[in-house]
């Protein structure tokens, strides 16, 4: 079975594009969990789904952040306009209760 | 807030030596007690995990410790191989159905051949 899927796996961008990161969950989850992992903070939680609601986004940084679900299979974080200190490594999680199933990352640069 | 305290932050074993990772909780609303295994370039990985009615649980090399009363809980890697070198987090869930992680701040081990 396929696992979580995201892309692109690299993005490296100037600052003040607007920057998106896509993921397809494992198909039948209904949970889906947005995290960054950067050296100095580790791993944070942004953002969660249920059954493509958001439950949810206090670990959201601010409203430059936003994150969608339209359906059970296709999620994404956009980050408009990007900062230099938005780099770092994004996760995307699905799961139907427990275990979560992470993907491999997007690695994002901005410049 | 919740907390999760997790120590050492780095540790180096020697090629079948034992390694032991702590983490420490104070919510006591956790319902399960997993740690992830992540290796460089890759997303983490359920390696093993315990619920909080059980004290220890093995699966191969690995094991877990649990001590509720402590709130406490650790991971031991017997005969530590160089492909375990990786970081590891322990993840503690929150008793709800969404099943969200608290994560540790990860331990990086590296195993010496």
């Amino acid at each position: 079975d396929a696992g979580v899927i995201q892309s692109p796996r690299h993005e490296v961008t100037e600052m003040g594009q607007e920057v998106t990161l896509r993921c397809k969950p494992i198909s039948g989850h209904n949970s889906l969990f947005w995290y960054r992992q950067t050296m100095m903070r580790g791993l944070e939680l942004l953002i969660y789904f249920n059954n493509n609601v958001p439950i949810d986004d206090s670990g959201m940084p601010e409203d430059r952040f936003s994150a969608k679900m339209p359906n059970a299979s296709f999620s994404t974080l956009k980050i408009q306009p990007s900062e230099p200190r938005d780099s770092a490594v994004y996760f995307c999680a699905s799961s139907l209760g427990w275990p979560q199933h992470f993907g491999d990352g997007t690695r994002l640069s901005i410049l | 807030q919740q907390q999760v305290k997790q120590s050492p932050q780095s540790l180096i074993v020697q090629k079948g030596g034992i390694s032991i990772i702590n983490c420490a909780y104070e919510n006591t609303a956790f319902d399960y007690f997993p740690w992830y295994q992540q290796f460089p370039g890759k997303g983490p990985a359920l390696l093993i995990a315990i619920r909080p009615d059980v004290s220890e649980k093995k699966e191969g090399r690995f094991t877990i410790s649990f001590n509720k009363s402590a709130k406490q809980f650790s991971l031991h890697i017997m005969d530590s191989q160089p492909g375990d070198s990786a970081t590891y987090f322990c993840a503690p869930k929150g008793s709800s159905n969404t099943g969200k992680l608290i994560f540790g701040q990860g331990t990086t081990l590296q195993v010496k051949p």
